[in-house]
């Protein structure tokens, strides 16, 4: 099993519609977790942080699902700018290199169409 | 947030050629991470470099084909040794901030 699956996309969504991206991770160990976002032939960079308690940033809802090892993203009134891949990322102790890593998932494409 | 730029931001090079990829911060860091990003492929660990001591690298990665050199706290090299088609990769620097990690803006490689 994959650390961390990811809805396979893409999803191709008109202007204003509401998508949701899904994640699962297997450690249940796994201290933190965030939402990066990646344009085209640019490097990752943080969404947002995602807590068990859920948080919202503008357009933006992240949830956090401990039990079920769940990690998902809301983007409301889709904007062409939100048209990246979403990258589900956990945080957890790497004993390798005695430091917690980040294991990232594949991402999911979104394409905001006109 | 961390500043983060990488040397070269792209090159293509001939199988069996050697490769050094320069990363700069601009503030002292502990610890700076190498990553892999192939195509369609999630971002992978390749090794943590700590200044001062040796790198300490992920399963599937060993020093003699990604050596790193860690001289002080701003910067580091990853060099892809003996390269082949297969090595056709983005490679990105990253340090850790405040909440989570940030990344230089990546070298992209093509290996013919």
């Amino acid at each position: 099993r994959k650390e961390v699956e990811q809805d396979p996309g893409p999803f191709n969504v008109p202007e204003g519609a509401t998508v949701a991206f899904n994640c699962t991770y297997s450690n249940s160990a796994s201290q933190s977790f965030f939402w990066y976002r990646q344009d085209c032939r640019k490097e990752p960079k943080l969404l947002m942080s995602v807590y068990s308690s859920g948080n919202e940033d503008g357009r933006f809802t992240a949830q956090l699902n401990r039990a079920s090892q769940y990690i998902s993203l809301l983007i409301r009134d889709s904007k062409l700018s939100d048209s990246a891949t979403y990258l589900c990322v956990v945080n957890s102790w790497g004993s390798g290199a005695g430091s917690y890593q980040l294991t990232f998932g594949k991402g999911t494409k979104l394409s905001v169409i006109p | 947030s961390a500043v983060i730029s990488q040397k070269p931001s792209r090159d293509i090079c001939q199988r069996g050629t050697s490769l050094t990829i320069q990363c700069q911060v601009d503030s002292q860091v502990t610890m700076m991470f190498w990553y892999r990003q192939q195509p369609g492929q999630s971002l992978t660990l390749i090794a943590t470099a700590n200044q001062g001591s040796e790198a300490t690298y992920e399963s599937g990665f060993v020093i003699d084909k990604f050596p790193i050199s860690r001289p002080n706290l701003t910067f580091s090299t990853l060099t892809v040794s003996n390269m082949s088609p297969e090595d056709s990769s983005i490679y990105l620097c990253s340090v850790r901030g405040d909440e989570t990690q940030y990344f230089g803006p990546g070298t992209r490689l093509l290996v013919l």
